[in-house]
C-alpha cells in the first residue's frame, strides 16, 4: 500500500523560502505525476504543481514564479519550494500521487488518489 | 484560467436522502473531472475520477456524471460517514478545484 511521508518546516518568516519534502512509500515512483496541493485555513484547495520521475513539471500559473519542483528518485521523494512567502501562503500543504487513466494505451491524465497528512506552514513576523 | 463554481455551497440533509451537488466549469473540460469528499483535519479522498468512474474501495451509492461544462455528485442514500465537504477538480487545463459544498445534517 502506497503510503506518502512529508516534511518540512511550519514556521516561516515574510521573504522566506518555504521548503517541503515528501517521499513514497510501499510502490513505484515512476509512471506517476506527483503534485503538491494547498489549502488555506477555513477556505478551498489549491493546486500549486506537479513533477513525474523524469523531472517534468506543471505548475499553477499564479504560482509559477516563485515555485520549484524537484524530484530525487534515488530516494523516491520529490520536494516543493516556494520563494519570498506571505502571510497569504499560510496554509496546510499536501503533497499527492497523480495515477494515469489510458485510453487505447495512451496516457491522458493523472488524478491525485493517495495523499499526503499534511504539513500546516504558518508564515509571520 | 478554468474556473469551477459548485452548487449549492452548504447542503443540509438527513440520513438516508438523495443528494446531488453540482459542478460547473467556465469552459468545456471533456471529462477530465474529479470529485473529492474531505473530512475535518483529514486529507482529501478521491471517490469520483474522469467524471462517471467510481474510485476503488468507495461505496457505490455515490455516482458521478456529466461532461463539457456540468456534471454532478450523486449520493443515493446518505451515511453518516458521507458528511463531509465536497469538491470538483478539473484537469483539462492545469488544476483548478470547486470552492466546496459542506454537507450537513439536518
Amino acid at each position: 500500500q502506497v503510503q506518502l511521508q512529508q516534511w518540512g518546516a511550519g514556521l516561516l518568516k515574510p521573504s522566506e523560502t518555504l521548503s517541503l519534502t515528501c517521499a513514497v512509500y510501499g510502490g513505484s515512483f515512476s509512471g506517476y505525476y506527483w503534485s503538491w496541493i494547498r489549502q488555506p485555513p477555513g477556505k478551498g484547495l489549491e493546486w500549486i504543481g506537479e513533477i513525474n520521475h523524469s523531472g517534468s513539471t506543471n505548475y499553477n500559473p499564479s504560482l509559477k514564479s516563485r515555485v520549484t519542483i524537484s524530484v530525487d528518485t534515488s530516494k523516491n521523494q520529490f520536494s516543493l519550494k516556494l520563494s519570498s512567502v506571505t502571510a497569504a501562503d499560510t496554509a496546510v500543504y499536501y503533497c499527492a500521487r497523480g495515477f494515469p487513466i489510458r485510453v487505447f494505451g495512451v496516457v491522458i491524465r493523472h488524478y491525485m488518489d493517495v495523499w499526503g497528512k499534511g504539513t500546516t506552514v504558518t508564515v509571520s513576523s | 484560467d478554468i474556473q469551477l463554481t459548485q452548487s449549492p455551497s452548504f447542503l443540509s440533509a438527513s440520513v438516508g436522502d438523495r443528494v446531488t451537488i453540482t459542478c460547473r466549469a467556465s469552459q468545456g473540460i471533456s471529462s477530465y473531472l474529479a470529485w473529492y469528499q474531505q473530512k475535518p483535519g483529514k486529507a482529501p479522498k478521491l471517490l469520483i475520477y474522469a467524471a462517471s468512474t467510481l474510485q476503488s474501495g468507495v461505496p457505490s451509492r455515490f455516482s458521478g456524471s456529466g461532461s463539457g461544462t456540468e456534471f454532478t455528485l450523486t449520493i443515493s442514500s446518505l451515511q453518516p460517514e458521507d458528511f463531509a465537504t465536497y469538491y470538483c477538480q478539473q484537469l483539462n487545463s492545469y488544476r483548478t478545484f470547486g470552492q466546496g459544498t459542506k454537507l450537513e445534517i439536518k
